[in-house]
């Protein structure tokens, strides 16, 4: 199962908005709506951030959202923040009880 | 309050064997499936397994299906990653997490701090 396509690096200004694409194929993200989103800052564990493709857990600021179109998933983060600088990872499920992460974006803010 | 604590850090050889470690708690620790991921030094997050201390069972990503070993004790609510023969290539964080959703399109919610292998000679 190869890792679902994300860009390796995206920038904003704060304020600004930026969205991250997660490419896959119709056998993961194009095939289910089970799709999450995890921030990592550095030397830290990641952080769930969206999940089923749309859904904020609670205490993620609704800066954040996602969405899916065919085989993509995007995630935006509107109104950038200083802290919001971090690698940002996706996820799909991929049947057969498999699951695939994508490789990575670092985001900075300029 | 779910937390997941990992072992500490560890230093090992070529061919040595290693089980590490994740300890559950504020949760009914049998009714989640606890997953493995690894980041190597620099690198991406990959998934390698997850498994039901519930039921027992177990599902490897093809990618490290036979590398490594995973179980858990329901009595101590912990979840262990296990290899029999480490390679320098599997110097790396392994992070635990809770599945939420179960096998079928969960996500994880909650994750361990994270415990660094190296292995070097």
């Amino acid at each position: 199962q190869s890792a679902l396509t994300q860009p390796r690096s995206v920038s904003g200004s704060p304020g600004q908005s930026v969205t991250i694409s997660c490419t896959g194929i119709s056998g993961d993200v194009g095939n289910f709506n089970f799709v999450s989103w995890y921030q990592q800052h550095p030397g830290r564990a990641p952080k769930l951030i969206i999940y089923d493709v749309s859904r904020r857990p609670s205490g993620v600021p609704d800066r954040f959202s996602g969405s899916k179109s065919g085989n993509t998933a995007s995630l935006t983060i509107s109104g950038l923040h200083g802290e919001d600088e971090a690698d940002y990872y996706c996820c799909s499920y991929a049947g057969r009880y498999i699951m695939v992460l994508g490789g990575g974006t670092k985001l900075t803010v300029l | 309050e779910v937390q997941l604590v990992q072992s500490g850090a560890e230093v090992k050889k070529p061919g040595e064997s290693l089980k590490i470690s994740c300890k559950g708690s504020g949760y009914s620790f049998t009714s989640y499936w606890i997953g493995w991921v690894r980041q190597m030094p620099g690198k991406g997050l990959e998934w390698m397994a997850f498994f039901s201390p519930g039921n027992s069972d177990a599902r490897y990503s093809p990618s490290f299906q036979g590398q490594v070993t995973i179980s858990a004790d329901k009595s101590a609510r912990t979840a262990y990653l296990q290899w029999i023969s480490l390679k320098a290539s599997d110097t790396a964080i392994y992070y635990c997490a809770r599945l939420v959703g179960g096998q079928i399109g969960g996500f994880f919610d909650s994750w361990g701090q994270g415990t660094l292998v190296t292995v070097s000679s």
